[in-house]
């Protein structure tokens, strides 16, 4: 089983939908997690970052950590066509600053 | 400051051949990494440095060469190429601010091997 998994989709939502990305976990030896966006033909970029259990708010963007459960989230508020891109989320705490990564979920709002 | 820059943007080659990938850095970390992505694969470790004159393997050594030249500069190698090393190529090097430790990534290499 990999460390990160996460539904690779696509998603297709109308611009205005509220989104909603999960990944799950395997490993508890780790303390923080990360969401990546990344648009086509681009590197990616971090867009959240958390280590702790719970929400985590910027803007239209909340990130959700369940320890409990394993459970890593990312919701989008009143989504816009500039939200399409690839998210991967990627959790944290390796040695020498190594991270893993979900395989990424493509995202496209349409107009 | 650039953070992370990469060379070429793009590369054809034939089977067989040989090339280097260049990644270079301005944010003063010691650590380097290499990673490929491929479709429905996500982001998979290829090698990393942890300092200046160490390397080691990450998930998918195989085919590859590494090369930390100094502590600015991380370059990957084919030495010879093959059509399943048809992939797009990040380099990242750590970004700290304060209690958060990140990864902060170039812009990227397409290879294409025919």
């Amino acid at each position: 089983q990999k460390e990160v998994e996460q539904d690779p989709g696509p998603l297709s939502v109308p611009e205005g939908a509220i989104v909603s990305l999960n990944c799950t976990y395997s490993n508890s030896a780790f303390q923080y997690f990360m969401w990546y966006r990344q648009y086509s033909r681009k590197g990616p970029e971090l867009l959240m970052y958390t280590y702790s259990s719970g929400n985590k708010e910027d803007g239209r963007f909340t990130a959700q950590v369940d320890k409990s459960s394993k459970y890593i989230s990312l919701f989008i508020r009143d989504s816009q066509p500039s939200d399409s891109a690839t998210y991967l989320c990627a959790k944290g705490g390796g040695s020498n600053y190594k991270l893993t990564f979900g395989k990424g979920t493509l995202l496209t709002v349409n107009p | 400051n650039a953070g992370v820059t990469q060379t070429p943007k793009f590369q054809v080659l034939k089977t067989g051949q040989s090339m280097t990938l260049q990644c270079a850095q301005d944010m003063n970390h010691n650590s380097m990494y290499w990673y490929r992505q491929d479709p429905g694969m996500g982001l998979r470790l290829i090698y990393y440095s942890a300092s200046e004159g160490t390397t080691d393997k990450g998930e998918v050594p195989n085919g590859y060469n590494v090369s930390r030249l100094n502590k600015r500069e991380f370059s990957l190698r084919l030495e010879s190429a093959a059509p399943s090393q048809t992939s797009v190529y990040f380099c990242a090097t750590p970004r700290t601010s304060g209690n958060q430790e990140t990864q902060y990534f170039g812009p990227g290499t397409r290879l294409l091997v025919l």
